[in-house]
């Protein structure tokens, strides 16, 4: 029941993009993704609620495809400040919300 | 103090003691979480009180017991831990507990000897 991320980790050199899946067995209502830095509390980004809509946050953005229950977030033109490891976290029908295993992404100079 | 709290934030404590964790959010939300983050593991959802009430145990051991004496105080009694309930002990709060967006607290780092 919980959510599958991949890539597991990343690496990326500034601006360059990346791209981080999150996959359902599940039928969602909604997906939220979050953000912890080594030795810091989770940060929320943002929601997606079933209906497909993309939202953007700075050069960061995210779908959700409700069919296919699964949601990714994108982020363009990386700066050191994304590292991090990224999280979703999926609200499904039943009402049961679980995390995702959870993307490393590193961003170097 | 802004956000949410959380006390101590680092505790050692032997398989028969007995500690609490303390967690204050200052947001006005109604809805509270206790989370436990091991290496290499997901988040793992343990309580969520909703107005008070608690609304999930997500069947977790006895020797966890959590305490919401209001909206913005939570609490995790702690007694006779097995050292695999060495973690971070994550509090988070949401406006409502329809699976908002949450905001969490610094964390309790516990380690049971």
């Amino acid at each position: 029941q919980q959510p599958v991320q991949s890539p597991q980790a990343v690496i990326l050199r500034e601006g360059e993009d990346a791209v981080i899946n999150c996959s359902s067995s599940k039928a969602l209502y909604s997906v939220h993704w979050y953000r912890q830095k080594h030795g810091e509390a989770p940060v929320f980004l943002m929601i997606l609620l079933k209906g497909g809509e993309q939202k953007g946050h700075e050069k960061i953005s995210a779908s959700f495809n409700e069919k296919k229950q699964q949601s990714s977030l994108y982020l363009t033109a990386s700066q050191l400040s994304y590292s991090g490891t990224y999280f979703c976290g999926t609200a499904n029908t039943g009402n049961q919300f679980y995390f995702g295993t959870g993307t490393s992404l590193t961003v170097i100079p | 103090e802004t956000g949410v709290t959380q006390t101590p934030r680092h505790l050692v404590m032997g398989m028969t003691n007995k500690k609490s964790l303390k967690c204050e959010q200052h947001l006005g939300h109604n809805a509270m979480y206790w989370y436990k983050q091991s290496a290499k593991k997901p988040l793992e959802l343990m309580f969520v009180y909703n107005f008070k009430e608690q609304t999930e145990n997500n069947s977790v051991p006895s020797r966890f017991s959590p305490e919401c004496p209001n909206s913005s105080h939570l609490f995790l009694h702690l007694h006779t831990l097995q050292p695999e309930d060495s973690a971070l002990y994550l509090c988070a709060s949401s406006p409502r507990r329809g699976w908002d967006e949450q905001y969490f607290g610094p964390g309790t780092r516990l380690t049971v000897t």
